[in-house]
């Protein structure tokens, strides 16, 4: 079946420094994947989408990444502060056009 | 953008009763609706979608009689949740989708916290 993964349950990383959240997919080539920040008791935000033939997109502060051989997704944020403390989701479109999230990365940034 | 808005934000009733929570597109038409449960430190799962006019789809495990989802306009989807149990309490959230045929984003509301006592 297909399966969208995300290894890190936590990260903690220092102010200023690099995140970067992996998203892993099994037995199946997404056409996009999403990636969403989501802070505790809120829904989840749209924050980028990637296309199987694009190899990478950034917007502002964030950057992600799509290797299709390695059937992988990097989200990267630059530079990191306080502030994007939360829990980021990678997402794929399923074959009946539903989103189907991963499991979730929950970023912490210390000052 | 795109907004979507859920009520109420936050409800808690005894167990047994049936509860409404209601998910609205605020600035477009949303054909298709999505229904998700998340329970505390879990992802989001995908309970139903639902398609204006037409029967909402569940996902495999999900009680179509115990959660009711009713689409009626292009800018309302209801979830009722009947005879709530303690276990159904969790954090609902719904997303919306336009019609456009090359519209690929959904855009979530705020969420719904049940508590079932």
């Amino acid at each position: 079946s297909q399966k969208i993964e995300q290894n890190s349950e936590a990260l903690n990383i220092q102010e200023g420094k690099t995140a970067t959240l992996t998203c892993n997919y099994t037995n199946y080539s997404p056409a996009y994947l999403q990636w969403y920040r989501q802070d505790p008791g809120r829904g989840p935000v749209f924050l980028l989408l990637i296309r199987e033939n694009e190899k990478e997109k950034r917007k502002e502060r964030l950057k992600v990444t799509f290797d299709t051989t390695l059937k992988q997704s990097l989200f990267h944020i630059t530079a990191s502060q306080p502030a994007d403390s939360a829990t980021y989701l990678c997402a794929h479109y399923s074959s009946a056009s539903k989103i189907i999230f991963g499991s979730g990365t929950r970023l912490s940034i210390r000052p | 953008g795109a907004v979507v808005s859920q009520h109420p934000s936050w409800v808690i009733c005894k167990s047994g009763t049936s509860v409404k929570i209601e998910c609205r597109s605020l600035d477009f038409q949303a054909t298709t609706m999505f229904w998700y449960r998340q329970f505390p430190k879990q992802s989001l799962m995908l309970m139903a979608t639902s398609n204006e006019g037409s029967k909402a789809t569940y996902e495999q495990g999900v009680e179509k009689d115990k959660f009711l989802i009713n689409h009626a306009s292009l800018t309302l989807s209801t979830l009722t949740v009947t005879s709530a149990h303690p276990e159904d309490s969790s954090f609902y959230i719904c997303s919306a989708r336009e019609g456009t045929p090359k519209s690929y984003e959904q855009y979530f509301g705020p969420g719904t916290r049940l508590t079932v006592t």
